[in-house]
């Protein structure tokens, strides 16, 4: 079974400064798919980046970009400028490669309570 | 394009009661799974429904139970709740299919239940 791991129940960051939050997993697959969602205070799940293990290239979206560390199964998510918008809690999750018959479960890391302060 | 819509939102049960929860996936999603999310437990895959069929399972009791529609609506079902089934309820859809974009899973507001 897949896990994944946030060390950092708590970060803070102030505005325009940069932050990152770290995330590891295990697991046996080669292929699979990485993500980092956003729950602010409404708790919705919003998804704020993607990454294909497959992929050597980091993936990135405006200020949010990856750092994607497949033989040392890291997935630390860089936020640049960070903005008051921002703070929120951040799950990391791991989902395998979709195959005919996959299901699509994901499993998620505890969370990171991202603060930011002016 | 609609996002996933969860209904309803908020509400209060009492222990031994049951409940229904709705689902109503992006258009064109077909595969439909649900977690729960307490504070202690963090988030729980509960299970996932494809094309009217269960596809997994969480490490769930047998009172929590769903189905999915032919639209792929879907529902979940908690029978004889307990005070510690409160929590926040989160429905989630995919394409499910191979590649990026179908492998993205987007999620509902969540509907928040309160067993007293």
């Amino acid at each position: 079974a897949q896990t994944v791991t946030q060390s950092q129940p708590e970060m803070s960051v102030q505005e325009a400064e940069t932050v990152t939050l770290s995330c590891t997993y295990d697991t046996s697959e080669s292929d699979y798919y990485l993500f980092w969602y956003k729950q602010p205070p409404s708790r919705q799940m919003i998804l704020v980046i993607r990454q294909e293990a497959y992929k050597q290239q980091n993936a990135t979206e405006n200020r949010f970009s990856v750092n994607f560390q497949k033989a040392a199964k890291s997935f630390s998510l860089k936020i640049s400028d960070s903005q008051l918008g921002d703070a929120a809690m951040y799950f990391c999750a791991y989902r395998t490669l979709l195959n005919t018959g996959t299901a699509s479960k994901l499993t998620f890391g505890t969370g990171t309570r991202l603060q930011v302060t002016l | 394009k609609a996002g996933v819509t969860q209904t309803p939102r908020y509400l209060i049960k009492t222990r031994g009661q049951q409940v229904t929860l709705s689902c109503s996936p992006i258009s064109g999603h077909r595969s439909v799974s649900w977690y729960q999310q307490t504070p202690g437990q963090g988030l729980q895959f509960l299970f996932e429904y494809f094309s009217e069929t269960q596809r997994n399972k969480g490490n769930f009791p047998g009172r929590f139970s769903g189905r999915q529609f032919s639209n792929s609506r879907s529902e979940m079902n908690v029978s004889t709740l307990e005070l510690g089934d409160s929590a926040l309820y989160l429905c989630a859809s995919s394409l499910l299919y191979r590649g990026a974009t179908g492998n993205t899973i987007y999620f509902g507001e969540g509907s928040w239940l309160t067993v007293v």
